[in-house]
């Protein structure tokens, strides 16, 4: 079974664009995640999606972040005029509950580097 | 809100020599724990999660953790350690039942031949 994918691998940008980030999550995952993480830091969350519920927004940093999610499917991260403090890895995760909670399974990144 | 401390940034340990890694979370409630290893150019993949009865868990790997509620931690430990274990690891802790994790800043582990 296919995991966690992500795309692009890596992204150049120029300072004021806007870029997309994809997320394709594990085939019957009904949660999917997405976390930021910056050079020698941890993980900071940034937005979570539960079936049909309304996502929880609460770790965006700006309202130049943005995801949408289509179903249980595929998301997409947006970040608009892009800063370089928007220079980080993003990371999507995504999760079946079971019995006891949920266990968030991670795809490898989009490394996004504003210049 | 949920924290997490892993006070060592760095550790290194020779090939074959033991290993603990250091986890302290503050939570309100019954925490759901989490460890991840992460290599270079690589995601995170976990290694093992607690979110109830033995405190004592196994993951893959040959890794296992204890939690502690007394002490508020959640320590990784293997009993020898092999050079592909060089990576860095992250300890998490869940609200809601494992959602929304927050992560601590990750220790990196290098392995001396």
């Amino acid at each position: 079974g296919a995991g966690v994918s992500q795309s692009p691998s890596n992204k150049v940008t120029e300072k004021g664009k806007d870029v997309e980030l994809r997320c394709d999550p594990i085939s019957g995952h009904t949660a999917l995640y997405w976390y930021r993480q910056r050079l020698g830091q941890g993980l900071e969350f940034l937005i979570y999606f539960q079936g049909n519920s309304a996502p929880d927004k609460s770790g965006l940093p700006s309202d130049r972040f943005s995801a949408e999610r289509t179903g249980e499917s595929v998301s997409t991260l947006t970040i608009q005029r892009t800063q370089q403090e928007d220079s980080a890895v993003y990371l999507c995760a995504s999760s079946l509950t079971d019995r006891e909670g949920y266990t968030q399974y991670f795809g490898p990144g989009t490394r996004l580097t504003v210049l | 809100a949920q924290s997490v401390t892993q006070p060592d940034i760095h550790i290194t340990v020779s090939e074959g020599a033991s290993l603990e890694l250091r986890c302290n979370y503050s939570y309100g409630a019954t925490p759901y724990l989490f460890w991840y290893v992460q290599s270079p150019g690589q995601g995170l993949q976990l290694l093992l999660k607690y979110f109830s009865g033995d405190t004592l868990v196994q993951g893959i790997k040959g890794f296992e953790a204890e939690f502690k509620r007394s002490q508020s931690s959640f320590n990784l430990r293997k009993p020898s350690v092999h050079w592909s274990d060089a990576a860095e690891y992250f300890c998490a802790v869940g609200a809601g039942g494992g959602n929304k994790l927050t992560f601590g800043t990750g220790t990196q582990l290098k392995v001396e031949l």
